[in-house]
């Protein structure tokens, strides 16, 4: 079935500087990619997505492009703040419509100032 | 905030004990879904209702079912609990059962804990 798989964590960061998390998945057909955060004691909410090949979602200063041809979407920021110390979920939908989303293990992040 | 409500926020029970979660979905959202978040699994689709319907089943434990009310609020029970059982679970929901926007509302969760 479809799965994804994301790099282990934590990622510890200094302020400023760059990230990257790593993500692939494994899917039939077209799925669309996302990028979730779970912040402390809360739910997770929608960073980003991207809805086909080559698209670049974008958001807070975060990046990713999905890549079918290599079968990732990697998450991305030039420079991260301390209130981005988050926990990351990348996830994909099946595609048939319901939404029903797959999610990776989640990669935490600290972020040190 | 979300829009999404879960009660309760919070649960200790013992093993084989029966509990019930509670959702309420975003107003104007006609699917619910529930997630199942431990420490060795990560994040479980369980199963999605739309408009009072099944859509969807995941990984559900046969001790375990859900429903979806006329007002559109679902509830998950858990039956025969076991240690196992004690995770984070989420509801979510999301505006239409196929835009394909994969735009879910995830609520805080109900923390259970089986003791």
């Amino acid at each position: 079935g479809d799965s994804v798989t994301q790099m282990e964590g934590p990622v510890t960061l200094s302020e400023e500087a760059f990230l990257t998390i790593n993500c692939t998945y494994t899917a039939t057909g077209y799925p669309s990619l996302f990028w979730y955060v779970q912040y402390p004691g809360e739910g997770l909410q929608l960073l980003l997505k991207a809805t086909k090949a080559d698209d670049k979602g974008s958001n807070k200063g975060f990046e990713a492009t999905y890549r079918k041809e290599t079968t990732s979407f990697h998450l991305e920021k030039g420079s991260v703040q301390v209130s981005d110390s988050a926990v990351y979920f990348c996830a994909l939908s099946d595609g048939t419509g319901f939404q029903k989303l797959v999610f990776g293990t989640g990669t935490r992040l600290l972020v040190s100032p | 905030d979300s829009g999404v409500t879960q009660t309760p926020k919070h649960l200790i029970t013992a093993t084989g004990q029966r509990v019930t979660l509670r959702c309420s979905p975003r107003s104007g959202d006609l699917s619910v879904y529930w997630y199942q978040q431990s420490l060795d699994q990560g994040l479980q689709f369980l199963i999605q209702y739309y408009n009072g319907e099944e859509r969807a089943k995941g990984n559900i434990l046969e001790r375990f079912s859900a429903q979806q009310f006329p007002d559109l609020h679902s509830e998950l029970n858990l039956s025969s609990l076991e240690l196992g059982d004690s995770a984070l679970y989420f509801c979510a929901s999301s505006v239409a059962k196929g835009s394909g926007t994969g735009e879910l509302f995830f609520g805080e969760g109900s923390r259970l804990t089986v003791l």
